[in-house]
């Protein structure tokens, strides 16, 4: 069975451009998961989705990012206007419910560059 | 306000003997834990979880360990070996955090041969 498929694997951008993340979660996961990982933060919680609804998204930074999941099989996370302190790597994940012991599956990331 | 710490950023051993790594955390409602490998250009992979209501936990050469009244649990693998060689997260969550972990920095594990 597939994982989590993210896309791009890699970022580079201008400051000032609009940058588009995706995420595929595990087939039958109803959760979805978007964290992003730095140096000075760790693996923070940006946002997560159940049955595709949004139910916390408290960890986004700022308005200049927003996250959407149109259907069960795909999300993204955008960022726009991307400025150079929004270089990281973004990290999807997915759990088969919601609950709270419950083990996450993570994508291999995308690492973002913003020049 | 770091709820999970990893003190040890790194540790080293040598091959065939135990790991030991170390994790706090300091919200009592935290009642399950994970912990969670990652190899460079990858993303974490879940490795072994407990529950409150246990001490121990064992999956093969991995065990964790939760002293709930000291708050601190830890992964013990044994034997190491070199592809052992990772960053390991522990993560914690509980009933009023819903499904959000919250993950401890890390410890980059090196195993040598």
């Amino acid at each position: 069975d597939a994982g989590v498929i993210q896309s791009p694997r890699h970022e580079v951008t201008e400051m000032g451009q609009e940058v588009t993340l995706r995420c595929k979660p595990i087939s039958g996961h109803n959760s979805l998961f978007w964290y992003r990982q730095t140096m000075m933060r760790g693996l923070e919680l940006l946002i997560y989705f159940n049955n595709n609804v949004p139910i916390d998204d408290s960890g986004m930074p700022e308005d200049r990012f927003s996250a959407k999941m149109p259907n069960a099989s795909f999300s993204t996370l955008k960022i726009q206007p991307s400025e150079p302190r929004d270089s990281a790597v973004y990290f999807c994940a997915s759990s088969r419910v919601l609950a709270y012991k419950n083990i996450q599956y993570f994508g291999a990331g995308t690492r973002l560059s913003v020049l | 306000d770091q709820q999970v710490k990893q003190n040890s950023p790194s540790l080293s051993v040598q091959e065939g003997r135990i790991s030991i790594l170390n994790c706090d955390y300091t919200n009592s409602m935290f009642d399950y834990f994970l912990w969670y490998k990652k190899y460079p250009a990858e993303g974490p992979t879940f490795l072994i979880s407990i529950s409150s209501i246990k001490d121990k936990n064992e999956d093969g050469r991995f065990t964790v360990f939760l002293n709930k009244s000291a708050k601190h649990l830890s992964l013990h693998i044994v034997p190491s070996q070199p592809g052992d060689s990772a960053v390991y997260f522990c993560a914690a969550s509980g009933e009023t955090s819903g499904s959000r972990l919250t993950f401890g920095e890390g410890t980059q594990l090196t195993v040598n041969p």
